[in-house]
């Protein structure tokens, strides 16, 4: 069965400083990868997904991510926070004909 | 730019009560999914629907629960019974296509059982 973990519920970076946020997956299959993000009393917007084309992937608003497939990891970066990147973050695997399961979010905070 | 809309946006009620959660996908879109968030836990897949008929379910999706589209507007999610373990964020979702296409949410609708 496809499982996500993401580690660290808690990201703190200062503004202008490298975002890194760890996602790793286990998958019998080639997965299909996702991120999204999460604002506050809202529902969650995609980021960027990986569909076994490019293992680097651009995503929207600076992100991307790159797919390991020797390590099972997905991890999502950004080389310069801002602070309308405070967020949570969930990566997802897709399962099945159309099942997905989500890792439980890390939350990123950027300090001015 | 068109998005999915819920409602209601809060939803009270008592243990052992039905409740129907209403969603309104994106016009064009096929399929159509139920996820809830436990406050503090992660989002959890209930169910994908697809041509009428429900196409993978989990295991929280149980006989309490279901599915429809009455019409071709709306997607509900029915509780039958709820428990005070029902109580979260219950979010739907829709996507044009099925393979890794991208899924749009709704903004949820936050249940609360007493």
């Amino acid at each position: 069965a496809q499982s996500v973990t993401q580690l660290g519920s808690h990201v703190s970076v200062s503004e202008g400083a490298l975002v890194l946020l760890r996602c790793n997956y286990s998958s019998s299959v080639p997965p299909y990868l996702f991120w999204y993000v999460q604002y506050p009393n809202q529902g969650l917007q995609l980021l960027l997904k990986y569909t076994s084309a490019a293992t680097l992937v651009k995503g929207i608003n600076g992100f991307e991510a790159e797919f390991k497939k020797s390590e099972t990891s997905f991890h999502l970066t950004k080389p310069s926070a801002h602070m309308s990147d405070a967020a949570e973050y969930f990566c997802a695997v897709k399962s099945g004909f159309n099942k997905f399961y989500f890792g439980s979010g890390t939350k990123l905070n950027v300090k001015p | 730019e068109p998005e999915v809309t819920q409602t209601p946006s809060h939803q009270v009620t008592q243990m052992g009560q039905e409740v129907i959660l209403r969603c309104v996908p994106i016009s064009n879109h096929l399929y159509f999914y139920w996820y809830r968030q436990i406050l503090g836990q992660k989002v959890e897949f209930l169910v994908s629907f697809y041509n009428n008929e429900i196409s993978e379910k989990s295991e929280i999706f149980d006989d309490q629960f279901s599915v429809e589209r009455p019409d071709g507007s709306n997607f509900t999610l029915k509780i039958r019974s709820t428990k005070l373990e029902d109580s979260a964020m219950y979010f739907c979702a829709s996507s044009e296509e099925r393979v890794a296409d991208t899924q749009y949410f709704g903004p949820g609708t936050r249940l609360t059982v007493l």
